[in-house]
């Protein structure tokens, strides 16, 4: 069964300074791999995605991630984070079994807060 | 073109009370799915719809259920409602071709007192 876990509930970090986010996922099978960040009191909005090909993935608001299959990690990283970054962001894997195409497992969550 | 649309935005409930919570999906998609959201976790599959036939269902209740409308909208309905129903309802719609990515709507805040 497929199953992500966001390593860390809450990262602090100043202004200005870069920021990784760590995910690990576990699946049996190949994945489709998502971030998705949701500001308070609304939905979610999709950082970046990993589906194939190049492993270094970029993504909207200055974002990146890195899919590593040998670690089974896709971790989220931007190299000056701004007050506006302040947000929840979900790491998610995209699972296909039975009838059920694309619906996402996610993780709990990471709380990152920017200090000025 | 709009995205997904979700109604109502909020609603208070009453425990052992029924709701309805309403999607919209984006113009051609025809697959819809509903999630819950608790508060501080992130969140989780509830059902699947696709060319109004149930695809998918996750670790839910039978107090839980959904259907999908022939203009591909759909409702979910919780019946019975307890404390800890109160959650962000997500509707995501897809195109069901690879690689199904979902695009998600507003969320309905639901309290149950």
């Amino acid at each position: 069964a497929q199953s992500v876990t966001q390593l860390d509930s809450q990262v602090p970090v100043f202004e200005e300074a870069p920021v990784e986010l760590r995910c690990n996922y576990s699946s049996s099978v190949s994945v489709y791999l998502f971030w998705y960040v949701q500001y308070p009191n609304q939905g979610l909005q999709l950082l970046l995605k990993y589906l194939s090909g190049s492993t270094l993935v970029k993504g909207i608001n200055g974002f990146e991630a890195e899919f590593n299959k040998s670690q089974t990690s896709f971790h989220l990283r931007k190299p000056s984070v701004h007050i506006s970054d302040t947000a929840e962001y979900f790491c998610a894997v995209s699972v296909n079994y039975g009838g059920s195409q694309g619906n996402l497992i996610f993780g709990k969550g990471t709380k990152l807060s920017v200090k000025p | 073109d709009a995205g997904v649309t979700q109604s109502p935005t909020h609603l208070i409930k009453t425990r052992g009370q029924h709701v309805t919570l309403r999607c919209s999906p984006i113009s051609g998609h025809k697959s819809v799915s509903w999630y819950q959201q608790v508060l501080g976790q992130g969140p989780q599959f509830i059902f699947q719809y696709y060319e109004k036939e149930e695809r998918g269902r996750g670790n839910f209740p039978d107090r839980f259920s959904a259907r999908q409308f022939p203009n591909y909208s759909s409702e979910l309905n919780v019946n019975a409602l307890l404390l800890g129903d109160s959650a962000l309802y997500l509707c995501a719609s897809s195109l069901m071709t690879e690689p199904y990515e979902q695009y998600f709507g507003p969320g309905t805040r639901l309290t149950v007192t």
